[in-house]
């Protein structure tokens, strides 16, 4: 069965530093990885995906993440993060070939970004 | 205009009551999920729908059933609620059964 962990569960930082959100995976078998993100009180947003190809994947809002298959982990990172990053950060994994469509999230990583 | 839409955005009823929430995408796909985030905040899949067909169903209560009028719809319908089910429920959708997927803004259930 895959499953996705998500290794901090808040992450402080100051504005205009560096970022990283760890999560690491487990399956079988070959997956697509995803982040979204949940600002307070709203719904989740695609911030990118990895579906194949280029190991290096960037999303919206300046956000990257990078597939790394021998240590089963999408880390997001951002060189430089703003006020309005602060949300919860879910990384997501799905199988190819399994039960298509069934995401399996983490628990979630609280960002919160002071000035 | 919204891609995938959610009503109500909140609900508040009482135990025992029976409940219903709306979902619709307009970005033409064909699969539609719903899932529920706890109070931690964890997210887990409770059904999908493909061309009218369940095609997931992750031990779910049968208190709760889907039903989808059309391929742009899949409402969620909850009977007899308890304390439990209080949570934000999510609905999403992708095209044809591929990996990526879209969510509305949430519906915040609360059962007093």
């Amino acid at each position: 069965a895959q499953s996705v962990t998500q290794l901090d569960s808040q992450v402080p930082v100051f504005e205009e530093a560096p970022v990283e959100l760890r999560c690491n995976y487990s399956s079988s078998v070959s997956v697509y990885l995803f982040w979204y993100v949940q600002y307070p009180n709203q719904g989740l947003q695609l911030l990118l995906k990895y579906l194949s190809g280029s190991t290096l994947v960037k999303g919206i809002n300046g956000f990257e993440a990078e597939f790394n298959k021998s240590q089963t982990s999408f880390h997001l990172r951002k060189p430089s993060v703003h006020i309005s990053d602060t949300a919860e950060y879910f990384c997501a994994v799905s199988e190819y070939g399994g039960s298509q469509g069934n995401l399996i999230f983490g628990k979630g990583t609280k960002l919160s970004v002071k000035p | 205009d919204t891609a995938v839409s959610q009503t109500p955005k909140y609900l508040v009823t009482q135990m025992g009551n029976d409940k219903s929430i709306k979902c619709e995408q307009n970005l033409g796909h064909d699969t539609m999920y719903w899932y529920k985030q706890d109070s931690k905040k964890f997210l887990k899949i409770m059904f999908s729908y493909n061309n009218k067909e369940l095609i997931i169903n992750e031990t779910v209560p049968n208190r709760f059933s889907p039903k989808s009028p059309d391929k742009a719809h899949l409402n969620l319908h909850i009977n007899s609620l308890e304390l439990g089910d209080s949570a934000v429920y999510f609905c999403a959708s992708s095209q044809d059964r591929l990996p990526t997927q879209y969510f509305g803004p949430g519906t915040r259930l609360t059962v007093l």
